[in-house]
């Protein structure tokens, strides 16, 4: 899988938005973008994910830059459930649709929230 | 929505037991099963891969003879940890995918070897 950056940790208020940030600059075609969120003394949760277009769900939204090297988590109001390791992975689903379903976790960014 | 359940979620034993975990997927059918061990601060480590009804595809570095795979049903998979040692201390996690949708983890094992 390519690999992605994000930060080591992030701040936020509660009640406000929060921008999770992931640079994956080596992204191929046929890669899908995968957020994950992990509370503490939980298994990994299911938070999003889309190819190209942004994708918004109850739980959040993802913005996908143009060029697909960057894109963005978007909690619309942070609440204090929401501190937790956010995990930014590239799933490559090849061309026939399929292709290996493993997802490779990298050190994600610790979101605080501050009450 | 789909949900994966762990058990136990917190053991204790002696070195030299055998431990076993079992993952079920409590409302679809899991084609594939995924075990990971996470260390503490650190992130998730994929240890194997199981199709239902198939040998478990075990990753680099993961011995197949110490962590047996068992995923029998379409609905449940069992990590078996052999002969444990305090070095096997860790959190083990499970996930379940069915077709065409994402994977889901369950809460985890905590496993504590004395």
């Amino acid at each position: 899988d390519a690999k992605t950056t994000q930060p080591n940790s992030m701040e936020s208020n509660e009640e406000e938005p929060v921008h999770l940030p992931c640079n994956h600059s080596t992204i191929s075609g046929t890669d899908y973008i995968h957020w994950y969120r992990q509370l503490p003394s939980q298994g990994p949760e299911y938070v999003i994910h889309g190819l190209t277009s942004n994708v918004n769900n109850r739980m959040a939204s993802l913005a996908i830059a143009e060029d697909r090297k960057s894109s963005t988590l978007i909690l619309h109001r942070a609440t204090l459930r929401d501190a937790a390791v956010y995990y930014c992975i590239l799933r490559d689903v090849g061309w026939s649709g399929a292709g290996s379903y493993q997802l490779t976790f990298g050190k994600g960014t610790k979101l605080s929230v501050i009450p | 929505g789909a949900v994966v359940s762990q058990h136990p979620s917190w053991v204790i034993c002696k070195s030299g037991t055998s431990v076993k975990i079992e993952c079920r997927s409590l409302d679809f059918q899991a084609t594939t099963m995924f075990w990971y061990r996470q260390f503490p601060k650190q992130s998730l480590m994929l240890m194997a891969t199981s199709n239902e009804g198939s040998k478990a595809t075990y990753e680099q570095g993961v011995e197949k003879d110490k962590f047996l795979i068992n995923h029998a049903s379409l609905t449940l998979s069992t990590l078996t940890v052999t002969s444990a040692h305090p070095e096997d201390s860790s959190f083990y996690i499970c996930s379940a995918r069915d077709l065409n949708q994402p994977q889901h983890f369950g809460d985890g094992t905590r496993l504590s070897i004395l």
